[in-house]
């Protein structure tokens, strides 16, 4: 099944503590994307792969950390976690940049 | 101000109505216009994706781009239950652009049996 997973799905972690959420895709997609959903203010790129070894910043890359080493995996680093990271993250996979975005089911994060 | 404005609701109607979503924006530099579909707990799923202005119609959705008033739309016909969910306008600039979807902050639609 072509599917874009995420782990883990739900995190509570204290400030400062470094996480890692992991993203792979099965389509064997070029682009990568993260995205952060919060409440009235929709979802904001925080970056985007647009091929292996190649990544770039979106809206909100502050914080935040990635690499894109495998074609198919796309981890989402938060080297010091803080309270305004508290979010819903999701990934996203497409072909090409331009094409349909396959989503990821969301990880729910929780920083204290 | 943001550059894509989307009414958050909620949204609740009466199952078989018509639905109309709106999204208004400001860069006139966008040119394919999308709306996606999120369940409770799920990630968007594609819906709809239009090119420039126009109409385009699949099923019971129709969607509608009017560049020169920077507006889109989305309907949704003979409205169910299972169309309950957040309704995500999206849109981005030309093919080439590195950088890819600007979206909206999302409508939710509850369709009461």
């Amino acid at each position: 099944e072509a599917q874009v997973t995420q782990n883990p799905r739900y995190l509570i972690t204290v400030t400062g503590k470094k996480l890692t959420v992991t993203c792979s895709q099965n389509m064997n997609h070029e682009y990568m994307s993260w995205y952060r959903q919060d409440p009235g203010l929709g979802l904001r790129q925080i970056y985007y792969s647009m091929n292996v070894e190649v990544t770039d910043k979106g809206d909100v890359p502050e914080g935040y950390k990635v690499s894109r080493k495998e074609k198919r995996n796309f981890p989402l680093i938060l080297e010091s976690p803080s309270p305004n990271q508290t979010s819903l993250y999701f990934c996203a996979s497409s072909y090409r940049q331009w094409e349909t975005q396959y989503f990821g089911p969301g990880t729910r994060l929780l920083v204290l | 101000q943001k550059e894509v404005e989307q009414d958050p609701g909620p949204l609740s109607v009466p199952e078989g109505a018509i639905v109309s979503l709106n999204c208004t924006y400001s860069n006139s530099a966008f040119q394919y216009f999308m709306w996606y579909r999120q369940y409770s707990r799920k990630g968007p799923e594609l819906l709809m994706y239009t090119y420039s202005s126009g109409n385009k119609e699949d099923g019971r959705f129709t969607a509608q781009v009017d560049k020169s008033s920077k507006y889109i739309s989305l309907f949704i016909r003979d409205s169910q239950p299972s169309d309950s969910a957040t309704y995500l306008c999206a849109m981005s600039l030309f093919s080439g652009s590195a950088r890819q979807l600007t979206f909206g902050s999302g409508t939710q639609l509850t369709v009461l049996p």
